[in-house]
């Protein structure tokens, strides 16, 4: 079985200032990994992924997350928020060999201007 | 594209009445899933197709649940009869097929209020 946890509710970051939305994964087998953001009466949408290659992986609107493996993590960063980024963030994991996807519980970011 | 287009946006029942809530994926996806979040449980795999065939239902609730996905095209997720606690955002999501592209498309939802 696999499993995802975001152990925060909400993040809150003044815009303009780095940001992180942790997560940690379970998983028998190499991962992989995903971002979803979710804006308000929206369906979630794909920031990116992990699959294999280089730890730390781009994804959209600037969006960046570094696969740690020794720490079953896979934390969201990004350089400079932005107000725009306030949304609800959705980490994932799936095994290889098998289509489901399992998601976090979703972690909440709010950035003030 | 339209992307993966759910209807109705909302759905007000009373408790033991059907319900149907549709999905029509986007073309030559060859996965549809169906998920419900709710604030206790976070975001729930229901059930998924592959090509038209029900793959893993283990997520489905109880017997009052059930899904069919007739052609390519067009899905439905039926509760009958529905219960307050089904009250939650039920949500389509399609992708193309293999097990390299992950890339997810989901709908805006169907909030469903069970009364």
């Amino acid at each position: 079985a696999q499993s995802v946890a975001q152990p925060e509710d909400q993040v809150n970051v003044a815009e303009g200032n780095p940001l992180t939305v942790k997560c940690t994964y379970s998983v028998s087998g190499n991962p992989y990994l995903f971002w979803y953001v979710q804006y308000p009466n929206r369906g979630l949408q794909f920031l990116l992924k992990y699959i294999t290659g280089d730890n730390l992986v781009k994804g959209s609107y600037g969006f960046e997350a570094e696969f740690n493996k020794s720490q079953t993590s896979f934390h969201l960063k990004k350089p400079s928020a932005l107000v725009s980024d306030s949304a609800l963030y959705f980490c994932a994991v799936r095994r290889p060999g098998f289509q489901k996807l399992v998601f976090g519980t979703g972690t909440r970011l709010l950035v003030s201007p | 594209d339209a992307g993966v287009i759910q209807s109705p946006r909302h759905e007000v029942t009373e408790m033991g009445q059907e319900v149907t809530l549709r999905c029509k994926p986007i073309s030559g996806h060859d996965y549809l899933f169906w998920y419900r979040q709710t604030m206790m449980r976070g975001l729930e795999l229901l059930i998924y197709f592959n090509n038209n065939v029900p793959i893993d239902d283990s997520g489905m609730p109880e017997d009052r649940f059930s899904a069919k996905m007739p052609n390519a095209s067009f899905s439905t997720l039926k509760i009958q009869p529905s219960e307050p606690r089904d009250s939650a955002v039920y949500f389509c999501a399609s992708s193309l097929g293999s097990l390299v592209n992950e890339k997810l498309f989901f709908g805006s939802g169907t909030q469903l209020s069970v009364l």
